[in-house]
C-alpha cells in the first residue's frame, strides 16, 4: 500500500450503532487529520494529531471520538450519530516542520462515505 | 460564515483553451493559498500554492494569482487537458509554528475540459 488509505471506503449505520473509521499512511509523516465533507459544504476540519497527540479539537461533538495510537494509524469512532452526520470522511497526513514557514503538503486519502440512518 | 468561497460551482472549458478558477476570501490573516485537485473517489491532491507576499506563482501549465487588495485569487490552466477535468478547492492557511496544520477550504469547483 502506498499513500493514505482509508476503510472502510462505504459505510451505512444506524444511530444506535457504534462503527470506527480506520486511516493509515505509509509516508512516515509525523501529523494526521480527519477531515468532515457535507454535501455542498467545504471541507471542513476535524482533529489533528501531532506526533500522535491531539493538538486540534475543532468543536466536534463528542459522539465523534478520534484515537492516534501511533504516527501511521488514525482512527475516528462513531457512536449514536445523527443523520446529519452522513458525510464523506477523508483523512490526511503530513510532515510537519519542513516546509520553512510555507504550509505542510496534505497528502489525503480517498475517504469513508457514511451514511447514518 | 465562510472564510473562503468559490462562487462557480462548474465551469465548462473547450480543450486547448484557458480555464480560470476563482476564489474569493475575507480573512486578511491569511498567508498561503493553495489549490487542490480532486477526482472522483480519490482524495484532494495538492496542486499549486501561493505566499501572500508574492502575486504571482507558476509551476507548468498552472498559474495561481493572488489579488490582495481584492482578497481574490485564480487559478489559470493553459492549455486545459482532458485530465484537467475534476474538482477544485482553494484554500487557505494562516501561519502557526513549524508549519501549518489547519487549511480553510471553499466549496469546490467542477472543471470539465470538453474534448
Amino acid at each position: 500500500e502506498t499513500g493514505v488509505t482509508q476503510t472502510p471506503r462505504h459505510l451505512v449505520m444506524g444511530m444506535t450503532n457504534k462503527k470506527s473509521l480506520k486511516c493509515e499512511q505509509h509516508l512516515g509523516h509525523n501529523a494526521m487529520y480527519w477531515y468532515k465533507q457535507s454535501a455542498k459544504k467545504p471541507l471542513e476540519l476535524m482533529f489533528v494529531y501531532n506526533f500522535k497527540e491531539q493538538t486540534e479539537n475543532n468543536s466536534v461533538p463528542s459522539r465523534f471520538s478520534p484515537e492516534c495510537p501511533n504516527s501511521s494509524h488514525l482512527f475516528l469512532h462513531l457512536h449514536t450519530l445523527q443523520p446529519e452526520d452522513s458525510a464523506l470522511y477523508l483523512c490526511a497526513s503530513s510532515q510537519r516542520g519542513t516546509s520553512g514557514g510555507a504550509p505542510d503538503t496534505q497528502y489525503f486519502g480517498p475517504g469513508t462515505r457514511l451514511t447514518v440512518l | 460564515d465562510q472564510q473562503v468561497k468559490q462562487n462557480s460551482p462548474s465551469l465548462s472549458v473547450q480543450e486547448g483553451r484557458i480555464s480560470i478558477l476563482n476564489c474569493d476570501y475575507t480573512n486578511s490573516m491569511f498567508d498561503y493559498f493553495l489549490w487542490y485537485k480532486k477526482y472522483p473517489a480519490e482524495g484532494p491532491t495538492f496542486l499549486i500554492s501561493i505566499s501572500s507576499i508574492k502575486d504571482k506563482n507558476e509551476d507548468g501549465r498552472f498559474t495561481v494569482f493572488l489579488n490582495k487588495s481584492a482578497k481574490h485569487l485564480s487559478l489559470h490552466i493553459v492549455p486545459s487537458q482532458p485530465g484537467d477535468s475534476a474538482v477544485y478547492f482553494c484554500a487557505a492557511s494562516t501561519y502557526q509554528n513549524f508549519g501549518n496544520e489547519k487549511l480553510t477550504f471553499g466549496t469546490g469547483t467542477r472543471l470539465t475540459i470538453i474534448p
